[in-house]
């Protein structure tokens, strides 16, 4: 399996632009989380799927970002619009769903809005 | 609140010598416990799982406790090698319905010198 992919590795764009991230999960994992990476807040969890429901968006940090999971395949992470204070490392993880199971992180988006 | 406190100085020890990291919470009661190991530019890779009913988890040179009146967990690596740098961190889970989502603590960098 070639683990969690997300695209784009890189993504310079300007204050007020739409952003989106994506995020494709290993075959047969039913959980998926999108987090946020910082040196002031260190690693957020800032939303999470089970069985392609959200369960927990209590970390989103305002209306300005939305998820999707339309299959068990695919997730996007959109910022509109997009704010200096939205740069960071974001990373999708997946895992089975089970108390206690490994999280396995893709090599994150580094985002940088100026 | 629920805090996660790991030490946000970086370790600095020779190579041969144990690392001892320390992960404290605190207004939280984990049903389970993970470390991860982060590199720079990449994402966390788990390392051990330890769950509240065991004292010691070990794996390799890795031990792992966890001390629930303490509210603490020490990673301990032993014989360590200049290719255990990297940043250390743990991240807490509960038994609440909500799957395996977890907390993470802020990390500790680990430098071994040759």
């Amino acid at each position: 399996d070639a683990g969690v992919i997300q695209s784009p590795r890189h993504e310079v764009t300007e204050m007020g632009q739409e952003v989106t991230l994506r995020c494709k999960p290993i075959s047969g994992h039913n959980s998926l989380f999108w987090y946020r990476q910082t040196m002031m807040r260190g690693l957020e969890l800032l939303i999470y799927f089970n069985n392609n429901v959200p369960i927990d968006d209590s970390g989103m940090p305002e209306d300005r970002f939305s998820a999707k999971m339309p299959n068990a395949s695919f997730s996007t992470l959109k910022i509109q619009p997009s704010e200096p204070r939205d740069s960071a490392v974001y990373f999708c993880a997946s895992s089975l769903g089970y108390p206690g199971a490994e999280q396995y992180f893709g090599p994150g988006t580094r985002l940088t809005v100026t | 609140s629920q805090k996660i406190e790991q030490n946000s100085e970086a370790l600095n020890i020779q190579e041969g010598k144990t690392a001892t990291l320390t992960c404290n919470y605190t207004n939280y009661s984990p049903a389970y416990l993970q470390w991860y190991r982060q590199d720079p530019g990449r994402g966390p890779v788990f390392l051990l799982l330890i769950r509240e009913n065991e004292k010691e988890k070990r794996k390799e040179r890795l031990k792992v406790t966890f001390d629930t009146t303490l509210k603490q967990s020490l990673f301990h690596i032993t014989a360590s090698q200049p290719a255990d740098s990297a940043t250390y961190l743990c991240a807490l889970g509960t038994n609440n319905n909500a799957g395996n989502m977890l907390t993470f603590g802020g990390g500790t960098r680990l430098m071994v010198k040759p």
